[in-house]
């Protein structure tokens, strides 16, 4: 069974800018969750998304966005980006949601300029 | 404010000793705990968990302890191994109304002597 895919693995963006990342599940799994890696904060969750329904969200402002596909794949988005926004960006799948066990892409790295 | 906390960001052991990886919380309605190990340039892989209604998990060198009045957790690696040399994450499950909130601490770097 393949794993959960991440694309791009590596951007870099400019402030202002926005971005789009992807993120493909393990097959059957309905559930994607996101979430921000930096250094001083460690992993923080942004959303989940389960049966094309935002079903979780954390405390993140309304420039992280998020949605899925009738397939599962996922898309997260990011408008007016800021320099703060430099992190590594992890997806999640699982079966039965983010509460249980999931199972992490190799994240996609932001750097913004 | 942080609900789980892993308070040590290093921890060194030798080979072959028991590694003993601590997380705080302070959240009473996590129903379920989980631990994540992650290596450099790879997402975190899921280790074990264990729930609320227990005090002990064990899968092979991995051992998983909660104390409920401390609102304290452990896991232990024995015997530890230099591919166990990675990050380890604590994870915490709040159930509301059949959606979940999982909250993670920020990590302990495990560096295992040779």
């Amino acid at each position: 069974k393949a794993g959960v895919t991440q694309t791009p693995r590596y951007l870099i963006k400019t402030r202002g800018q926005q971005v789009t990342l992807s993120c493909s599940p393990i097959s059957g799994h309905r559930s994607v969750s996101w979430y921000q890696q930096t250094p001083g904060q460690g992993l923080q969750f942004l959303f989940e998304y389960f049966s094309e329904t935002q079903r979780n969200k954390g405390n993140f402002p309304g420039r992280f966005s998020g949605r899925q596909f009738s397939n599962s794949r996922s898309e997260m988005n990011v408008s007016t980006l800021e320099l703060g926004d430099s992190a590594l960006y992890l997806c999640a799948s699982s079966l039965a949601g983010a509460g249980a066990e999931q199972y992490f892409g190799p994240g996609t790295r932001l750097t913004v300029t | 404010d942080q609900q789980v906390k892993q308070n040590s960001p290093s921890l060194s052991v030798q080979e072959g000793r028991i590694s003993i990886l601590n997380c705080d919380y302070t959240n009473s309605m996590f129903d379920y705990f989980l631990w994540y190990k992650k290596y450099p340039a790879e997402g975190p892989t899921f280790l074990i968990s264990i729930s609320s209604i227990k005090d002990k998990n064990e899968d092979g060198r991995f051992t998983v302890f909660l104390n409920k009045s401390a609102k304290h957790l452990s896991l232990h690696i024995v015997p530890s191994q230099p591919g166990d040399s990675a990050v380890y994450f604590c994870a915490a499950r709040e159930r509301k109304n059949r959606d979940d909130k999982i909250i993670f601490g920020k990590g302990t770097r495990l560096h295992i002597l040779p």
